[in-house]
């Protein structure tokens, strides 16, 4: 099974700051990797698939880089609505395996 | 457009079954493999199951394997979870999702409202 650890498990940011969320998989899930953000009361959204490729209506700020082990979120400039918990998925190995997720909470 | 409308949640004692349904519309849903996912009260996301288009493969995450069946009628554009053996780790919020398309595992891009489980005496 392949862990997918993603750090840190809490981020306090301010709207307007950059946000950069890390998710390292236990071994090389190629660019089989997926983002997805996820509100109290929610379902999860799909922000990134492909580790790289925004999803359907997702806004520029959102990007995904990484291939292999090392994956990275990044939201350019946080706005009121980005606060929320994201989760990476790999999708290359089964079982599809989920990270733990990142807190993204106001400072 | 895309809609999936998850149900049959409910209280359960243990040991307990229960049958979760999808009810999904807005797409050709013969053509799709689905998914369930699940989410523990306060936790993070589970896979649990996945079957293809036809229902020809299953694939089971190793915590419900043998309890748990997936399924679909794609005469009624439905999917189904039994769920048998219900243990108080089973809890939690069951979503079904649909890939974004293609043969190999694609990332979910809609998802079921999800139907709450509670395993409880």
């Amino acid at each position: 099974e392949v862990l997918l650890t993603q750090s840190p498990a809490t981020l306090s940011l301010s709207p307007g700051e950059r946000a950069t969320l890390s998710c390292r998989a236990s071994q090389s899930v190629s660019s089989n990797l997926a983002w997805y953000q996820q509100k109290p009361g929610q379902a999860p959204r799909l922000l990134i698939y492909d580790a790289s490729n925004r999803a359907v209506g997702i806004p520029a700020r959102f990007s995904g880089s990484g291939s292999g082990t090392d994956f990275t979120l990044t939201v350019s400039s946080l706005e009121p609505e980005d606060f929320a918990v994201y989760y990476c998925q790999q999708l290359s190995n089964w079982p599809l395996t989920f990270g733990g997720g990142t807190n993204l909470e106001i400072k | 457009q895309v809609q999936l409308v998850d149900s049959g949640g409910g209280v359960v004692q243990p040991g307990g079954s229960l049958r979760l349904s999808c009810a999904a519309s807005g797409f050709i849903f013969s053509t799709f493999g689905m998914y369930w996912v699940r989410q523990a009260p306060g936790k993070g996301l589970e896979w649990v199951a996945y079957i293809a288009y036809d229902g020809s493969r299953t694939f089971y995450s190793d915590s419900v394997k043998g309890r748990f069946t997936i399924s679909r009628d794609n005469t009624k554009n439905t999917l189904y979870l039994h769920m048998n053996g219900l243990k108080g780790d089973d809890t939690a919020m069951y979503y079904c999702a649909k890939p974004r398309g293609g043969m190999a595992p694609q990332p979910f891009d809609n998802w079921g409202q999800g139907t709450l489980v509670s395993v409880s005496s």
